[in-house]
């Protein structure tokens, strides 16, 4: 159950597009399409952004979309805004019910 | 409106033990897995524990199992994480979530879980 990895920041400027990499192993990422991924801005709960790899909850910006390719999922955001600066969080299903977060990553908008 | 709110959390001293509850309102709390998921100051989220909707299934991350106990009550719409031979490492702020489409879609605010002698 080791965490998955990610880089520790990313930054951007407004109106550009950044990207998080999320990545496993065969254990996690590489066997289940259960990704999902939470932003988490200071003091506050994490809010869900992606499930199940791609799909976003209702409400969630379109500026927001995600994928996966072997043992790595990816976190787009699009048309960088100064609100989405926050901590970002993947997470995976790791078999037999359980299920291991990210290590985070910090987004910055310059 | 949905809303999850957690109690229980405190000052505890190691080896000893607190039982963290989470109230619920707004779904309907019979049909969904439950979980808990900590996160220590400045560092990132650990999923903890889960359970399945008539409390039938339960599963742990290893560094708690045999430690906690997760358990709900449908009727008072309630779930609970009993924590004993709590460590200086199992301080944290833990967060009662919803579990929905293998991720979890809504979550409480958190109640402060610190061991410490």
């Amino acid at each position: 159950q080791s965490a998955l990895t990610q880089p520790a920041s990313v930054s951007g400027s407004p109106g550009q597009s950044i990207t998080i990499s999320c990545t496993g192993t065969s254990s996690d990422i590489g066997t289940y399409n259960v990704v999902s991924w939470y932003q988490q801005h200071p003091g506050k709960a994490p809010k869900l952004m992606i499930y199940e790899v791609t799909k976003r909850p209702s409400g969630v910006s379109n500026r927001f979309s995600a994928s996966k390719s072997g043992y790595t999922a990816s976190l787009t955001i699009s048309g960088l805004q100064a609100e989405d600066e926050a901590d970002y969080y993947c997470c995976s299903y790791a078999g037999s019910g359980t299920y291991v977060f990210g290590t985070g990553t910090k987004v910055t908008v310059l | 409106e949905v809303q999850l709110v957690e109690s229980g959390g405190g000052l505890v001293q190691p080896g000893g033990s607190l039982r963290l509850s989470c109230a619920v309102s707004g779904f309907t709390f019979s049909s969904y897995w439950m979980s808990w998921v900590r996160q220590a100051s400045g560092k990132g989220l650990e999923w903890v524990a889960n359970i399945k909707q008539d409390g039938s299934q339960n599963h742990y991350v290893d560094s708690v199992k045999g430690r906690f106990t997760i358990s709900r009550d449908n009727g008072k719409n309630s779930q609970f994480l009993q924590m004993n031979y709590l460590r200086v490492e199992d301080t944290a702020v833990y967060y009662c979530a919803r579990a929905n489409n293998n991720g979890w879609d809504y979550w409480g605010q958190g109640t402060l879980v610190t061991v410490s002698s």
